[in-house]
């Protein structure tokens, strides 16, 4: 079926850099995508958003890319912080409310 | 933005017992919310929709008689874990939205099943 998956399953950056998590989707009729950050035992909390009429979108310290040519999306993140440490998920939604579909998850440790 | 709890965050039970999870939108009315299991250092996996006076849909491969999903209010859901076995040890979240235009989803803080 069509499934939403990532790339990297680990990421470590150095404090002060710039991070980069990739995203391939599969559903191209999914026409919303999320950025979610997910601490242990926590729930996913919402970082940014984009829609499928935009290629960019950027927040602060943070910009999602999405090239839908070949269904990829970018999370970029700005000086990485130690705060930043945690799993990152793509989420996309196809025209179905508020239901999404998440990817498998990137871990992001920054090293001080 | 809008917010929803989740109750409670961890729980542990004996192995044949049942325990209730609540997730309540505490700001806005939702007539659908979304039920996900995580397991360790996997993505979450959505089991259910849960929609407000009415049967919840469940996902391919979830039992309804086994996770039952009651949506009484326009703020509250809740999720029974039905004489859980170990292998139902998870962690448990869910997820509203305010319906309509608005497509952003928002998540509890989980709930931490033990079962043993």
């Amino acid at each position: 079926g069509e499934s939403v998956g990532l790339h990297l399953p680990t990421l470590s950056v150095q404090e002060g850099d710039n991070s980069i998590i990739n995203c391939a989707y599969s559903n191209s009729a999914s026409d919303y995508f999320i950025w979610y950050k997910q601490e242990s035992g926590k729930g996913p909390q919402f970082i940014i958003d984009i829609r499928s009429n935009m290629d960019k979108r950027q927040g602060q310290r943070v910009t999602v890319l999405l090239n839908k040519t070949v269904k990829h999306l970018s999370l970029q993140i700005a000086a990485t912080q130690p705060g930043d440490s945690a799993v990152y998920f793509c989420a996309e939604n196809a025209n179905a409310g508020n239901m999404l579909t998440f990817g498998g998850g990137t871990r992001l440790m920054v090293k001080p | 933005g809008a917010v929803v709890s989740q109750h409670p965050s961890r729980v542990i039970c004996k192995s044949g017992t049942s325990v209730k999870i609540e997730c309540r939108s505490l700001d806005f009315q939702a007539t659908t919310m979304f039920w996900y299991r995580q397991f360790p250092k996997k993505s979450l996996m959505l089991m259910a929709t849960s929609n407000e006076g009415s049967k919840a849909t469940y996902e391919q491969g979830v039992e309804k008689d086994k996770f039952l999903i009651n949506h009484a209010s326009l703020t509250l859901s809740t999720l029974t874990v039905t004489s859980a076995h170990p292998e139902d040890s998870s962690f448990y979240i869910c997820s509203a939205g305010l319906g309509g235009e608005n497509t952003e989803a928002f998540f509890g803080q989980g709930t931490r099943l033990t079962v043993v």
